[in-house]
């Protein structure tokens, strides 16, 4: 399977606090996206870094990718409650995502 | 506009109903998809249409067949569906494959 692996699958944190979820991937690819996705709802794009970026921010999102290792984490810095979701990595493959595993966090207010 | 449209949210069906879901955008976008997504599962690919072009994940069975009557609307027609068909179909769109892709609400399908 090309899906990737995302790490932890399921975390859980006070308010304030921060998150960092990671992602593994097995082919090599042109650009990886992170979404959130709500109880049972449409899923929510959040970022994009290409894969000759090794770093990017948005807000409170901070995204890093390590092209060698195949991997790219996701940190939330002073989570807030409305944080609670699941959040999915997204590699490119040809003319298609392919989704990871995702992580469920929970923030406790 | 930003949104993408999915009707029904919900749909309860037997397994030997003909049914259809719907999916709008109009954002312009040239590339549009259908997802199947299990409890606490990953979405899972089963059609793209990128510029007038359909293609199929091979794994999806016969009972769901895709229709683009344009560019803006992508229809999922079901047939024939199993249980284990029960699950959130998600509509997406993007302006090309592989860029930042729009969701749908999903339609929450029980087959009965």
């Amino acid at each position: 399977s090309q899906q990737g692996e995302e790490d932890p699958q399921a975390l859980s944190i006070q308010e304030g606090e921060n998150a960092t979820m990671n992602c593994s991937y097995k082919t090599s690819i042109n650009n990886l996206q992170w979404y959130r996705q709500n109880s049972g709802r449409g899923l929510v794009h959040l970022i994009l870094i290409r894969s000759n970026e090794r770093e990017k921010h948005s807000g409170r999102l901070r995204v890093t990718l390590d092209t060698s290792k195949k991997s790219s984490s996701l940190l939330i810095t002073a989570s807030r409650a409305a944080d609670t979701a699941s959040y999915f990595c997204a590699t490119d493959n040809t003319d298609k995502l392919i989704f990871g595993t995702g992580t469920r966090l929970q923030v406790f207010p | 506009d930003t949104e993408v449209t999915q009707t029904p949210k919900h749909l309860v069906m037997g397994m030997t109903n003909k049914k259809s879901l719907k999916c709008e955008q109009h954002m312009g976008h040239r590339a549009m998809y259908w997802y199947k997504q299990k409890a606490k599962k990953p979405p899972e690919l089963m059609f793209v249409y990128s510029y007038e072009k359909l293609s199929i994940n091979e794994s999806v069975p016969s009972r769901f067949s895709p229709e683009c009557p344009n560019s803006s609307l992508l229809n999922l027609h079901l047939h024939a569906l199993q249980p284990e068909d029960s699950a959130l179909y998600l509509c997406a769109s993007s302006q090309r494959a592989v860029n930042e892709q729009f969701f749908g609400p999903g339609t929450r399908l029980t087959v009965l």
